[in-house]
């Protein structure tokens, strides 16, 4: 079946700008996750939606960031005025609930210029 | 604070030689330790997981190793190919959501 899609693969921006990131969850799966990469860097857990909840924002590194989940399924993460070291990959999981695998989508490569 | 930590952040091996990475954490409250593969232009993928009342879990060619007494876990390749050339993230898990990453190892199999 299909996994996690990503939209766009690659974006590059001016700083100052702002951007938007989808994510496609797998259908069926309630947890969906936000994660960035940079280079030489773990995973850096940004934002967690489950269900109905309210969403877990604790990973969120300044009010730049924001993420909303439309009807339980696509999720818009969104970068207010851009900064150069916003630059990474940013990837997308989903979960069932309950599931400890996290299936990650390719991810959005952001290059702030 | 970093709560897992990886070694080595690289390493290259001969085709057929058995790389092992390393992770230790401090958490005693984590439950689930996941290693992660990722190749270039992907995102990461689930390739074996442990649970902390075993001491070792084997899966084709790849195996965990667990230390609950010094809170260590390291991931062993048998026979490694150069198609295993890629970067792997051990990680820690709380009952609930939240996940902790290492930092990354990048594998490099020389045919």
């Amino acid at each position: 079946g299909a996994g996690v899609s990503q939209s766009p693969s690659n974006k590059v921006t001016e700083k100052g700008k702002d951007v938007e990131l989808r994510c496609d969850p797998i259908s069926g799966h309630t947890a969906l996750y936000w994660y960035r990469q940079s280079l030489g860097q773990g995973l850096e857990f940004l934002i967690y939606f489950q269900g109905n909840s309210a969403p877990d924002k604790s990973g969120l590194p300044s009010d730049r960031f924001s993420a909303e989940r439309t009807g339980g399924s696509v999720s818009t993460l969104t970068i207010q005025r851009t900064q150069q070291e916003d630059s990474a990959v940013y990837l997308c999981a989903s979960s069932t609930r309950g599931g400890r695998e996290r299936f990650f989508g390719p991810g959005t490569r952001l290059t702030v210029l | 604070q970093q709560q897992v930590k990886q070694s080595p952040q690289s390493l290259i091996v001969q085709k057929g030689g058995i790389p092992i990475i390393n992770c230790a954490y401090e958490n005693t409250a984590f439950d689930y330790f996941p290693w992660y593969q990722q190749f270039p232009g992907k995102g990461p993928a689930l390739l074996i997981a442990i649970r902390p009342d075993v001491s070792e879990k084997k899966e084709g060619r790849f195996t965990i190793s667990f230390n609950k007494s010094a809170k260590q876990f390291s991931l062993h390749i048998m026979d490694s190919q150069p198609g295993d050339s890629a970067t792997y993230f051990c990680a820690a898990g709380l009952t609930g959501n939240q996940f902790y990453f290492g930092t990354g190892t990048s594998l490099t199999v020389i045919p």
